[in-house]
C-alpha cells in the first residue's frame, strides 16, 4: 500500500459540476501539497496545507490532520480544468516528499 | 541502487559564486525536473525537461539554467548566487512527459548561500 493514495484515479464530468479529488496518507506529514499538471506537461503548484482550508478562485483545498485526509474541490468546473491533479506529502520524519499517483480529470463541455 | 541521485547533498558557498548541482537517474525515464523547496517547505517546480522540450517556470531567474549532457542527467547551474537562493533543491524524473506518472525524487541538495 502506498503511503499516499489518491482517488479517483480518473474522473470525467460535465462542465459546471462540483469536483472532489481525495488524498489519504498513512504517515506523519508536515504539509500536503496539491499540484496540477496540464496535458502539455507543465506542473503548477496549487496549494500547500498543514491545517484547515485554503481557497483560490474556484479551487478549495481542505485537510483533516486527525483523519489523515485532504480534498481538492473545484466549483463550477470548466474544460480548462482538465488536467492531472497530484497531492504530495512532505514527511515530517525526514522531509522527503511522497507523491500520490495523480487523478486525471476530464471536463466535458 | 539509488534511482535518482543528486550531488552534492550539502553545498555552502559565498554570494556571487557560480555553482552546479548534479542529478542522475538510472530509471530510463524520459523526463526530469528540478524543484526548489524554500525555508517554509513550499515546493515549487523550476524546470521540466525531456529530450525535446524545456519548460521553465516563469518565476525562475535566468541565473538558473538546466543542462542535460544526456538523457540520464540534468544538472542545475546557478550563476551569481544570491542569499535568496538558499533552499533545498530536488531533482525528479518520470516516464514519458505527456502522460503523467509518479515522479521519483532525489534526496535533495541543501544549498546555503552566505
Amino acid at each position: 500500500k502506498n503511503e499516499v493514495e489518491q482517488s479517483p484515479q480518473n474522473l470525467t464530468a460535465q462542465e459546471g459540476e462540483f469536483i472532489t479529488i481525495n488524498c489519504s496518507y498513512s504517515v506523519g506529514i508536515s504539509a500536503l501539497h496539491w499540484l496540477q499538471q496540464h496535458p502539455g506537461g507543465g506542473i503548477v503548484s496549487l496549494f500547500m496545507l498543514s491545517s484547515g482550508k485554503k481557497k483560490h478562485g474556484r479551487l478549495i483545498a481542505t485537510i483533516n490532520i486527525q483523519e489523515k485526509h485532504s480534498s481538492l474541490h473545484i466549483t463550477a468546473s470548466h474544460p480548462r480544468d482538465s488536467a492531472v491533479y497530484i497531492c504530495a506529502a512532505l514527511l515530517n520524519r525526514d522531509d522527503k516528499i511522497i507523491f500520490g499517483k495523480g487523478t486525471r480529470l476530464h471536463i466535458l463541455p | 541502487d539509488t534511482a535518482v541521485s543528486q550531488t552534492p547533498k550539502y553545498l555552502v558557498t559565498q554570494m556571487g559564486n557560480d555553482k552546479s548541482i548534479k542529478c542522475e537517474q538510472n530509471l530510463g525515464h524520459d523526463t526530469m525536473y528540478w524543484y526548489k523547496q524554500d525555508s517554509k517547505k513550499f515546493l515549487k517546480i523550476m524546470f521540466s525537461y525531456n529530450n525535446k522540450e524545456l519548460i521553465i517556470n516563469e518565476t525562475v531567474p535566468n541565473r538558473f539554467s538546466p543542462k542535460s549532457p544526456d538523457k540520464a542527467h540534468l544538472n542545475l547551474h546557478i550563476n551569481s548566487l544570491e542569499l535568496g537562493d538558499s533552499a533545498v533543491y530536488f531533482c525528479a524524473s518520470s516516464p514519458p512527459h505527456l502522460s503523467y506518472n509518479e515522479q521519483f525524487f532525489g534526496p535533495g541538495t541543501r544549498l546555503t548561500v552566505l
